[in-house]
């Protein structure tokens, strides 16, 4: 059964820090790009980060531009996304994405989400 | 960026009507990574359609969706009770991904 399951969020004062880890199971995410997304409290969805398959490409929002930094370890089949100097606004729940696909038809497998809360 | 716009912003309907939702794309998405989200306060978003048709494990067949190039439709062909709630279409076929700011289905 293939499956993405996020942690490390919790609670942090503004301009903490935070680790989330993307653990995959069931697949490899070898081979895939792996997105992370994040929703606030009342808001839609919003993507954070792209990083490609081998880590050679890593794309950022403009919110997460020099305070997030995305990597992986394929050899643990995970995903990681550093968060630094938090932000009130960066409160939400924060899931890992990818695309899994078998002929014309591409499945968007998503994680449970962990929250993060900043708040002082 | 690949931009996406929902309408209507609202769809006030009674239960057992017929729910007629758009999403339009400024440029042309693959129909393989087009999906739609329903979510209700309070709960993480439940997929509904992947792949602008499929329909996801339990997805009941009333939702059905269709679509392609700018323009994609989720159809709900007989409201119930639990219908009512705020549905996004999402590309995720280019980076960024992107959603649409959402249609509200509410209760007439």
């Amino acid at each position: 059964q293939l499956q993405l399951v996020e942690s490390g969020g919790g609670v942090v004062q503004p301009g903490g820090s935070l680790r989330l880890s993307c653990a995959a199971s069931g697949f490899s995410i070898s081979k895939n790009g792996m997105h992370w997304v994040r929703q606030a409290p009342g808001k839609g969805p919003e993507w954070v980060s792209l990083i490609r398959y081998d880590g050679s490409r890593k794309d950022y929002a403009e919110f997460a531009e020099g305070r997030f930094t995305v990597s992986r370890d394929n050899s643990k089949n995970t995903v990681y996304l550093e968060m630094n100097n938090l932000k009130i606004e960066d409160t939400g729940v924060y899931y890992c994405t990818t695309a899994v696909c078998g002929g014309t038809n591409c499945f968007p497998h998503r994680g449970q989400g962990t929250l993060v809360t900043v708040s002082s | 960026e690949i931009v996406l716009t929902q309408s209507p912003g609202t769809l006030s309907l009674s239960p057992g009507e017929r729910a007629t939702l758009s999403c339009r794309a400024s440029q042309s998405v693959s129909s393989s990574y087009l999906a739609w989200y329903q979510q209700k306060p309070g709960q993480a978003p439940r997929l509904l359609i992947y792949s602008t048709s499929g329909r996801a494990t339990g997805i009941p067949d009333r939702f059905s969706g269709s679509g392609s190039g700018t323009d994609f439709t989720l159809i709900i062909t007989r409201l119930e009770p639990e219908d009512f709630a705020v549905y996004y279409c999402h590309q995720y076929g280019s980076s960024p991904l992107t959603f649409g700011g959402g249609t509200k289905v509410e209760i007439k």
